[in-house]
């Protein structure tokens, strides 16, 4: 499967745990991007990256959230000391330089009890 | 700031018949559209998407979408409706920052009964 692919796809933690997820994306793809989505409610944009850079953070993104996509390739979201209002499927998505469509993993679905 | 709705929380339709799904977007310029659709614990499939040329723009699965300037819309439809395309249905906007992310409508669930 040459799709982007996310790990782990569940994630049930207690709030003030740290968690980190993990999102592989095309391999030929420069722009890698993640959102969150609650329920009922279309994605929102969190963070992008184009190759190892980091562009740009959404307000979303508070100081206990930061991202990484070391050497371009694979990307990780940690939430530390989570909230049971950080409970919400993560998606991670990457798209082609220059190229329009994204195309998303199948989520994280983080549960924080 | 650019934004997109959809109007109907749900759209119910008998299979074999059209089905249409509405979009109605807000950008400054000229916009890039995209119809996404979410099978339950999945990801988004991308579906079509509109960024320049001819109005009407085919996509997967049969799916199709008129772009209309004037009335600031970008409906999905389908000429004939499967108890498959039963899910859920986002229509997206691409900003028009560097970045290329999207903002998505609060989506529309498609039930389609046999």
């Amino acid at each position: 499967d040459t799709g982007v692919s996310q790990d782990p796809r569940h994630k049930i933690t207690k709030r003030g745990q740290n968690v980190t997820f993990r999102c592989d994306p095309i391999s030929e793809h420069n722009r890698l991007y993640w959102y969150r989505q609650t329920l009922g409610q279309g994605p929102e944009f969190l963070t992008y990256f184009q190759n190892e850079a980091q562009l740009e953070k959404s307000r979303l993104l508070s100081d206990r959230f930061s991202a990484e996509r070391p050497k371009g390739s694979f990307s990780t979201l940690e939430i530390q000391r989570t909230e049971q209002g950080d409970s919400a499927m993560y998606l991670c998505a990457s798209s082609l330089w220059g190229d329009n469509e994204q195309f998303f993993g199948p989520g994280t679905r983080l549960t924080v009890l | 700031a650019q934004s997109v709705a959809q109007p109907e929380d749900q759209v119910n339709v008998a299979e074999g018949n059209p089905l249409t799904v509405k979009c109605t977007y807000s950008v400054s310029g000229n916009p890039y559209l995209f119809w996404y659709v979410q099978y339950p614990n999945r990801g988004l499939q991308f579906l079509l998407k509109y960024i320049t040329g001819d109005n009407l723009v085919k996509g997967s699965y049969g799916f199709e979408a008129e772009f209309n300037k004037s009335q600031t819309s970008f409906h999905l439809k389908k000429p004939s409706a499967l108890v498959s395309d039963s899910a859920l249905y986002f229509c997206a906007v691409r900003d028009m920052s560097n970045t290329g992310k999207l903002i998505f409508g609060q989506g529309t669930t498609l039930q389609v009964k046999p």
